[in-house]
């Protein structure tokens, strides 16, 4: 079965840094969502990826898919604590039913 | 539109009391599907529908059961509490067709004694 390593599992950054979290897929990606999750609460959408090579951004974030290396990276440029929170990758796991699956999360601390 | 809902938002059960969450969405998707979320986990699928009528089992299915009589609701039922579902339950929801957004609930908080 697929499955996906994020790193790092958690990350406190000071306000006004850069940062970035990776997720890697141990199958090939042929879809992955990007969603964070404030403490407590549900999951918000961010964005996703559907081809090799594809960037998208919004505000401040930045998320790029690497086909080849079956993998996700999400940046975060001038962080902010409107940031903070657990931020999921999930992709779409193989067959035809088009079921989600999800990394671990990465817990982002971003210190004023 | 409210987009998924689901009650209740916190639940507490002792071992083996039997409940139902309940969710429910109005934007007309096809495909909806449970998670429950622990603490080094992620997220990991319950059960999901492709349609009305329609059900399947994700990974961990044990100790739950589900229907889809209607397109906009698709609870999940817990028939014999047991301390290790203790979890957050989502709901999501989307267009049948991959490749699309899936939108989440805000989550129902549930506690076994």
């Amino acid at each position: 079965s697929q499955e996906l390593e994020q790193s790092p599992q958690s990350l406190i950054v000071q306000e006004g840094k850069n940062l970035t979290i990776n997720c890697t897929s141990s199958k090939t990606l042929y879809g992955l969502y990007w969603y964070k999750q404030k403490y407590g609460e549900g999951l918000i959408f961010l964005m996703m990826l559907q081809k090799g090579g594809e960037e998208k951004s919004h505000e401040k974030i930045t998320a790029k898919l690497d086909e080849k290396k079956q993998q996700s990276s999400l940046h975060i440029t001038a962080s902010q604590p409107s940031h903070a929170g657990i931020y999921l990758c999930g992709a779409l796991a193989g067959g035809s039913q088009g079921n989600l699956i999800f990394g671990k999360g990465t817990k982002l601390s971003v210190k004023p | 539109n409210a987009g998924v809902t689901q009650t209740p938002k916190f639940q507490v059960l002792k071992t083996g009391q039997s409940m139902t969450l309940q969710c429910a969405q109005d934007m007309n998707h096809e495909y909806m599907s449970w998670y429950r979320q622990d603490p080094g986990m992620g997220l990991r699928l319950i059960h999901y529908s492709v349609g009305a009528g329609i059900t399947d089992q994700g990974e961990v299915p044990n100790g739950y059961n589900v229907s889809r009589s209607t397109t906009e609701d698709f609870p999940l039922r817990l028939l014999s509490a047991a301390p290790s579902q203790t979890s957050v339950y989502f709901c999501a929801s989307r267009w049948r067709a991959s490749y699309n957004e899936q939108f989440f609930g805000p989550g129902t908080r549930l506690t076994v004694l």
